[in-house]
């Protein structure tokens, strides 16, 4: 049983088109993440929920939008794709937000931008 | 502000040889502290945390709060260690896990 999983693995797509990658987590975590490791893979956190409300939403553009429909599942819409976010996104989820809590990964997607 | 430093971008070591990935950190309040490992093609894994104060596949770590540092040290290493090594500093108002640049371990026999 995959316990953080995204959907789809690899995503290759033309500048200016919306896409959206999926997240679930089957482990009734209370709290969702959303990361972007680079190519050279810095890992950078872009949003975090916490039973569906929006927690943590860094420096990001206004094109990556996210949406929780809830607490299970944590999706990534990006509008007007541009070559920059030719990246790997990785989706998160941990127990809580209390500090000692282990986050666990999903296998991450990778985006390529053309 | 909060910042996480991994000198090494690549550390590479022989097998049985000692190995040590750096970790300084800068963080307002006590954070807690952990290691997480990327094996190739393999999704990102917490490797150890401080709190435990446990080894896994022979590795530790031990906070210096004084010198703000959590080091990852492993007394021999093996081939099957070789991969990228994250510093990852858990807390603030929003319990943010914020990872450090990353250190790419090689093990070569």
């Amino acid at each position: 049983d995959t316990a953080v999983s995204q959907t789809p693995k690899y995503l290759v797509t033309q500048m200016g088109n919306d896409k959206s990658i999926k997240c679930e987590q089957n482990l009734g975590h209370d709290t969702m993440y959303w990361y972007k490791q680079d190519s050279k893979k810095f890992l950078k956190i872009m949003f975090s929920y916490n039973n569906k409300e929006l927690i943590i939403n860094e420096t990001v553009p206004n094109r990556f939008s996210p949406k929780s429909p809830d607490k299970a599942h944590l999706n990534l819409h990006i509008n007007s794709l541009e070559l920059g976010d030719s990246a790997v996104y990785f989706c998160a989820s941990s127990p809580d937000r209390v500090s000692n809590t282990e986050a666990f990964f999903g296998q991450g997607t990778r985006l390529t931008v053309v | 502000a909060q910042r996480v430093t991994q000198p090494e971008k690549l550390l590479s070591v022989f097998k049985g040889a000692p190995v040590e990935l750096k970790c300084n950190y800068s963080y307002s309040g006590s954070p807690e502290l952990f290691w997480y490992v990327q094996y190739s093609r393999q999704r990102l894994q917490l490797l150890l945390r401080h709190i435990s104060r446990e080894s896994i596949k022979g590795f530790t770590a031990d906070l210096n709060k004084g010198e703000t540092s959590f080091h990852l040290k492993k007394p021999f290493a093996q081939e099957e260690d070789s991969a990228m090594y994250y510093c990852a500093p858990k807390g603030g108002t929003a319990s943010k896990l914020t990872f450090g640049t990353g250190t790419r371990l090689q093990v070569t026999l």
